[in-house]
């Protein structure tokens, strides 16, 4: 099976800050990563398909990049209601393996 | 809207079986697969499985097979994950989550999820 790791596994930025968080995978998996946000208590939601396609719905201040085993999320704006969990997935191969998530908080 | 639902939480002796469902609506319920995934407690998430409504085709974490059933009903849009012989590692909740297509193995729309408690 895949494995995906994730840096950092957590983060606390202000408001305004651009945050970044890293995915990586142990073989080639091109652009099939997704990336989902999952606030405390509630279900994933995807905003992030094929690496850098932005879900309909979702804030443009959320951007993904990368292909192969290296991928980059990003949030230019951190907003109070970003705070949650943000996991990748990666779909090249089955099955499906989530990264072990990034807790976002505001500092 | 698209819409899914599942079944609320449910306790569980050791060994025992439980049966999750899961129902669709506001989209055509045959055109999209439906996954389950896996949240212990204070950690990631886990892929369980599929089921594609059309076909009934079903694929499986090696892990869960054996044990996982996963079911549909066309004529009520709704599909079940059956797990049995369940231990306290079974603990989690249970997400259902529409795929955005088929095969296509991301997850457009999720339910609210089902806490599975599994204790004597």
């Amino acid at each position: 099976d895949i494995q995906m790791t994730q840096s950092p596994s957590s983060l606390s930025a202000s408001v305004g800050d651009r945050v970044t968080i890293t995915c990586q995978a142990n073989q080639d998996i091109s652009y099939s990563l997704n990336w989902y946000q999952q606030k405390p208590g509630k279900a994933p939601t995807l905003l992030i398909h094929d690496a850098s396609s932005l879900q309909t719905g979702v804030s443009s201040r959320f951007s993904g990049s990368g292909s192969g085993t290296d991928f980059t999320f990003t949030i230019s704006s951190l907003q109070p209601e970003d705070i949650g969990t943000y996991y990748c997935q990666q779909f090249e191969n089955v099955p499906v393996i989530f990264g072990p998530g990034t807790k976002v908080d505001i500092k | 809207q698209v819409q899914v639902v599942q079944s609320g939480a449910e306790v569980k002796n050791p060994g025992a079986s439980v049966k999750i469902s899961c129902k669709s609506s506001g989209y055509t319920f045959t055109s999209h697969c439906i996954h389950w995934v896996r949240q212990v407690p204070g950690q990631g998430l886990e892929w369980i499985g599929l089921i594609n409504p059309s076909s009934g085709t079903t694929s499986y974490l090696q892990k869960f097979r054996g044990r996982v059933t996963m079911t549909r009903d066309t004529s009520t849009s709704t599909v079940y994950m059956e797990l049995s012989s369940l231990t306290s590692e079974d603990t989690a909740v249970y997400y259902c989550a529409r795929d955005l297509g088929v095969f296509r193995y991301f997850f457009d729309y999720w339910g609210q999820g089902t806490l599975l408690t599994v204790s004597s």
